[in-house]
């Protein structure tokens, strides 16, 4: 199995411009969250999803936007880059809380994008 | 507030040296604790859940352990190759998902 694929890997965007980080799961996990790390700082969740069709916003939203058309999908949407935004950004997925006690979260490699 | 805190920062160690890393929680109701290990530009790494005080989990040379307000994560024997940044996180009951708290992590460098 893949686990959680995300891409680019690097992005430079300049600001005002625009762009989509994907992500993808096949471990057909209900949640999906993204997440964005500056140095020295924990993860700070962005966005997360409990299922196709739902979002919500976690501590960081603004800037952002998501979308969660299926069970495996979730990206992340920057409309009007601004240097704040530079970042490493991670998208992650658990199960569903329920029969099976282990929610551990799985992360994909991450997407380092600078904004300038 | 519910809060997480690892400590030390950052942690330098010879080879062999054994020692802990903390990480404290307030948290209204704890459903579990995460352990990950993050490697230099790559995801945070699962290693170890644990769900109520006084349990304890292994993996080579670590060893986690729980307790009401903290959770160690022992290193016995470390190798360079046990060099990351590991991430503490925990979960609280009473949300309607999977809400995890991350710490600021603690930084292991471990010396040949």
């Amino acid at each position: 199995n893949a686990g959680v694929t995300q891409t680019p890997k690097f992005r430079i965007l300049k600001i005002g411009q625009s762009m989509t980080l994907q992500c993808t799961q096949d471990m057909n996990h209900n949640y999906m969250y993204w997440y964005r790390q500056d140095p020295g700082m924990g993860l700070k969740l962005i966005y997360y999803s409990v299922g196709a069709g739902i979002t919500d916003k976690g501590e960081v939203p603004n800037g952002y936007n998501v979308s969660r058309s299926t069970t495996e999908d979730f990206p992340l949407r920057l409309e009007l880059a601004a240097p704040s935004q530079t970042s490493v950004y991670f998208c992650a997925s658990s199960p569903r809380r329920g029969a099976n006690p282990n929610t551990e979260a799985f992360f994909g490699q991450g997407t380092r994008l600078t904004v300038v | 507030e519910d809060q997480v805190t690892q400590s030390p920062e950052a942690l330098r160690l010879q080879e062999g040296e054994s020692s802990s890393l903390n990480c404290s929680y307030t948290v209204s109701g704890l459903r579990g604790l995460f352990w990950y290990r993050q490697d230099p530009g790559k995801g945070p790494e699962f290693l170890f859940t644990l769900y109520s005080a006084g349990e304890e989990k292994e993996k080579e040379r670590l060893k986690a352990t729980l307790t009401k307000k903290e959770s160690f994560l022992h290193i016995t024997a470390p190798k360079p190759e046990d060099s990351a940044t590991y991430l503490c996180a925990v979960q609280a009951f009473g949300h309607n998902f999977n809400k995890f708290y991350f710490g600021s992590g603690t930084k292991l460098n471990v010396k040949p």
